[in-house]
C-alpha cells in the first residue's frame, strides 16, 4: 500500500533556526496532511494541502506540494524549543476511501 | 476542529486479558477510524468503524482480535482481545470533519505485561 516516506528521520537544530522536513509518496492523492505528535500524546493536525495547491501557510508553518515529484515539504521558521516533537505526513489517495496513510515521521529536536 | 475523548488514557494489563477502549466525539461524524502506533513507530490503520454495520479491517487485523463497535455517529469502542506484550501500543481514535481534515483523540497507551 502507499506510504509516505519522510526525511530526515531525525533533525536537531538550535532555537531560531528553520527546520525543513520532506515527505514522498507513491500514488495520486486527494490531499496531504501534516501532523505533530508530542511524546506519547495524540496527533495534532497542522495543515492540509490539496492536490491542486502548491503552497500553504499557517503561522510559522509553510507547506509545499509537488505532485509531479510526489513530494511535500514542511518548513517551520524561527523554531522554538516547544516545536520539539515528531512530525508526520499523511496522504489521502483517490482510491483509499478516505483512509490516511502515514509516513514514518521526522523527530525534531530544537535546542534552546 | 473536533473534540475527541478516549478512555482509558493509559492502562497496564496482564497477558491473556482483554481491554476495551472508548472513543466519544462531540458531534456526529460519518467516518471514524482506529489506528495503532507501536513504540517508536508511525501510525497503522486498524479498521474503519462503520455505524450500524461491521467494521472494515485492514490487512493484518482481524475482528476476533480487535472487535469494534459503532452504535451511533458519536461513539465507538475498540477491544484488544487476548493481549500479549506485542499489543503494547498507543491506540488512537480519529474522525473526519467535512473539511477533509482527520482529527485524533489523545490516544490510549496500553502496556501488556
Amino acid at each position: 500500500s502507499q506510504q509516505g516516506e519522510e526525511d530526515p528521520q531525525a533533525l536537531s537544530i538550535q532555537e531560531g533556526e528553520n527546520a525543513t522536513m520532506n515527505c514522498s509518496y507513491k500514488t495520486s492523492i486527494n490531499n496531504l496532511q501534516w501532523y505533530r505528535q508530542n511524546s506519547g500524546r495524540g496527533l495534532v493536525h497542522l495543515i492540509l494541502i490539496r492536490s491542486n495547491e502548491r503552497e500553504k501557510h499557517s503561522g510559522r508553518l509553510r507547506v509545499t506540494l509537488d505532485t509531479s515529484k510526489k513530494s511535500s515539504s514542511l518548513l517551520i521558521t524561527a523554531s522554538r524549543a516547544a516545536d520539539t516533537a515528531s512530525y508526520f505526513c499523511a496522504t489521502d489517495a483517490w482510491n483509499q476511501g478516505g483512509k490516511l496513510i502515514f509516513g514514518q515521521g521526522t523527530e525534531l529536536s530544537v535546542k534552546p | 476542529s473536533a473534540v475527541i475523548s478516549q478512555k482509558p488514557s493509559r492502562d497496564i494489563c496482564q497477558r491473556g486479558t482483554s481491554l476495551t477502549i472508548q472513543c466519544q466525539v462531540d458531534s456526529q461524524v460519518t467516518m471514524m477510524f482506529w489506528y495503532r502506533q507501536q513504540p517508536g513507530q508511525s501510525l497503522t490503520l486498524i479498521a474503519t468503524a462503520n455505524q450500524g454495520s461491521e467494521a472494515t479491517y485492514e490487512s493484518g487485523f482481524v475482528i476476533d482480535k480487535f472487535p469494534i463497535s459503532r452504535p451511533n455517529l458519536t461513539f465507538s469502542t475498540l477491544t484488544v482481545s487476548n493481549m500479549s506484550p506485542e499489543d503494547s501500543s498507543i491506540y488512537l481514535c480519529s474522525v473526519y470533519k467535512n473539511t477533509g481534515e482527520l482529527f485524533f483523540g489523545e490516544g490510549s497507551r496500553l502496556t501488556v505485561l
